[in-house]
């Protein structure tokens, strides 16, 4: 059965710096990996996804994530984050032959 | 741009009362999708259809049913509300094939249950 893990439930980084989201997943078959955000009374929307063609995947807004087999990983990530990134983001994973199942979220805190 | 419309942002409903949340799209999507939201479980999928007159339960679909009358409008139905469905809901479409296809959502409907 395939599953998705999110590190950390909050995540606060000052702006202008580093901003780094991490996934895991467990997948039988090679999986369609997604990452989704939402902002404040918003419903989600497609940030990026990986789909076998290249492993790294460059999104909306400067974001980008990178796919590595070996470490069942995902992780989404911005080299300098703006006040604007304020959300929560949602890593999701299809292996094919189902639906999509989503992580628990992460909630991204951008310090002033 | 794909739009996903939500009936209502806000609903308050009293205990035991047949509710309806109504979702329609745009895009001549096939596949649609009801999910609940709620802090710190992240999406949950309650209900999902692949086609007019189709419904397959999701992970939670206990309490709920749905309707597909048209390829374009997908009904969730809360046969008698209960206070634990307190919660916000998203539906969401996708096209031709459901499992590497973005999902496209609505803004949500937010229902309380008093």
């Amino acid at each position: 059965a395939q599953s998705v893990t999110q590190l950390g439930s909050h995540v606060s980084v000052s702006e202008g710096a580093l901003v780094l989201l991490r996934c895991n997943y467990s997948s039988s078959v090679p999986p369609y990996l997604f990452w989704y955000v939402q902002y404040p009374n918003q419903g989600l929307q497609l940030l990026l996804k990986y789909t076998s063609a290249a492993t790294l995947v460059k999104g909306i807004n400067g974001f980008e994530a990178e796919f590595k087999k070996s470490e069942t990983s995902f992780h989404l990530t911005k080299p300098s984050a703006h006040m604007s990134d304020a959300a929560e983001y949602f890593c999701a994973v299809s292996d094919r032959r189902d639906k999509i199942i989503f992580g628990k979220g992460t909630r991204l805190h951008i310090l002033p | 741009d794909v739009k996903v419309t939500q009936s209502s942002r806000y609903l308050v409903k009293r205990t035991g009362e047949k509710v309806f949340l109504e979702c329609v799209q745009d895009m001549d999507h096939e596949n649609m999708f009801w999910y609940r939201q709620d802090p710190g479980l992240g999406l949950r999928l309650i209900y999902f259809s692949y086609d007019v007159k189709m419904k397959e339960k999701g992970d939670i679909p206990e309490g709920y049913s749905v309707s597909r009358e048209k390829k374009e409008r997908f009904s969730l139905i809360l046969e008698s509300a209960s206070t634990n469905q307190t919660s916000m809901y998203l539906c969401a479409s996708s096209g031709h094939s459901s499992y590497n296809s973005p999902l496209h959502f609505g803004n949500g409907t937010r229902l309380t249950v008093t």
